[in-house]
């Protein structure tokens, strides 16, 4: 079955540090994939999407492109913040895989940023 | 518009217990989604619906059921409470292909 696979965490970055947290998937069709983030003790919330090869997602500052032939969806941040601090969610939605309703998640990638 | 609710937001049953999730959205929107999220797992899928009346079976059904009888609301029902079901609980639907998520119901069961 399809499969999202992230870097182990936790990070800890010093603000204004350069962020890449590694996502890599694998799947049975075309996938859609994104970028969820989770602040603390709050519901996920989506950060970036890419629906297509070579198509670049971006809000907030962070990016991802969505690369097909490494099947890669790696999210960058050139200058992090406190407030950047959170869990960092890959996902996928496989059109082949019951349509683009479910999302398959990697296992999350904490993220702090200290002073 | 409020996006979508979940209530309660903590919860504490003994084993063997029933108890509903419930879940709302008010963005009409026709698909709705159930996930559990345990650490080190990322999130999984317990049960979905593509509209009123529909259901269907995610990834980790065992323990849980669901209706759809209107568009708005999607409850989730744990009929006899189990250790192993202690997570948290996310609700989210789906719209412009972007799924959006409620804050999340924290159940513990001891």
């Amino acid at each position: 079955g399809d499969s999202v696979t992230q870097m182990e965490g936790p990070v800890t970055l010093s603000e204004e540090a350069f962020l890449t947290i590694n996502c890599t998937y694998t799947a049975t069709g075309y996938p859609s994939l994104f970028w969820y983030v989770q602040y603390p003790g709050e519901g996920l919330q989506l950060l970036l999407k890419a629906t297509k090869a070579d198509d670049k997602g971006s809000n907030k500052g962070f990016e991802a492109t969505y690369r097909k032939e490494t099947t890669s969806f790696h999210l960058e941040k050139g200058s992090v913040q406190v407030s950047d601090s959170a869990v960092y969610f890959c996902a996928l939605s496989d059109p082949t895989q019951g349509g683009s309703e479910k999302l398959v998640f990697g296992k999350g990638t904490k993220l702090t940023v200290n002073p | 518009n409020a996006g979508v609710t979940q209530t309660p937001k903590f919860q504490v049953l003994k084993t063997g217990q029933s108890m509903t999730l419930q879940c709302a959205q008010d963005m009409n929107h026709e698909y709705m989604s159930w996930y559990r999220q345990d650490p080190g797992m990322g999130l999984r899928l317990i049960h979905y619906s593509v509209g009123a009346g529909i259901t269907d079976q995610g990834e980790v059904p065992n323990g849980y059921n669901v209706s759809r009888s209107t568009t708005e609301d999607f409850p989730l029902r744990l009929l006899s409470a189990a250790p192993s079901q202690t997570s948290v609980y996310f609700c989210a639907s789906r719209g412009a292909g972007t799924q959006y998520f409620g804050p999340g119901t924290r159940l513990l069961v001891l």
